[in-house]
């Protein structure tokens, strides 16, 4: 069994930029939850994903979009970044309602 | 909304001793999860331990248990016997079930070390 996986692990970007992370969710789990973690800080709910609907979101602005594909796989893209954005963007999945299981990460940097 | 407290940002605990983490929660809910996750330096979470609301029952996993206190809403996690792999942080998340989709909530962590 295959278990979460992110893409890239690193990335660097400018202020103004736009980003596409991607997410491969474990076998078996048709659901996708995305998080940004700053630092020191918990990780904050973006947003939901199940079978392919965004399925609830948190308090981020439209500029931070999803899709999640046929075999639950999923992006998250950020336009017009942000110094603030810099942070770990985690991705979740999970089967249903069920304990999420998270991937590496990816460490992104807006300079 | 639901609100998920940390009170200790860092503890630290002697190898083969036990120590116990503290987490409260702020809920009107009664169909949740809580959880555990463990983030080593390595930053991915790793699930340690999940509750069931409904379940009286404290859960458990080899060395690491739960003290559940539905009533008060604290949920505490105890390591016993800690070892030098356990030198992480520590966040405690909340689930609702009750809703059409299902964030976790995470508290701010505790920052454990684990001194050989």
């Amino acid at each position: 069994e295959t278990g979460v996986t992110q893409s890239p692990t690193h990335l660097i970007k400018t202020r103004g930029q736009q980003v596409t992370l991607r997410c491969s969710s474990q076998s078996g789990h048709n659901t996708v939850s995305w998080y940004q973690q700053a630092l020191g800080q918990g990780p904050q709910f973006i947003f939901q994903y199940y079978r392919e609907e965004e399925n609830g979101r948190g308090n981020f602005p439209p500029r931070f979009s999803g899709l999640q594909f046929p075999n639950y796989s999923s992006e998250l893209n950020v336009n017009a970044l942000e110094l603030d954005d810099s942070a770990l963007y985690l991705c979740a999945s999970s089967s249903n309602t069920d304990t999420q299981y998270f991937g590496p990460g990816t460490r992104l940097t807006v300079l | 909304a639901q609100t998920v407290t940390q009170s200790q940002p860092e503890m630290s605990v002697q190898e083969a001793e036990t120590v116990t983490l503290s987490c409260t929660y702020d809920t009107s809910e009664s169909n949740y999860y809580l959880f555990w996750y463990k983030q080593p330096p390595s930053r991915q979470m790793i699930l340690v331990i999940r509750q069931e609301a409904y379940k009286q029952q404290n859960a458990t996993e080899n060395r690491f248990s739960v003290n559940f206190q539905k009533a008060a809403k604290s949920f505490s996690l105890k390591i016993s016997d800690s070892q030098l792999g356990d030198t992480a942080m520590y966040f405690c998340a909340f689930m609702n079930l009750n809703s059409g989709n299902t964030p976790l909530v995470f508290g701010k962590g505790t920052r454990l070390s684990v001194i050989a």
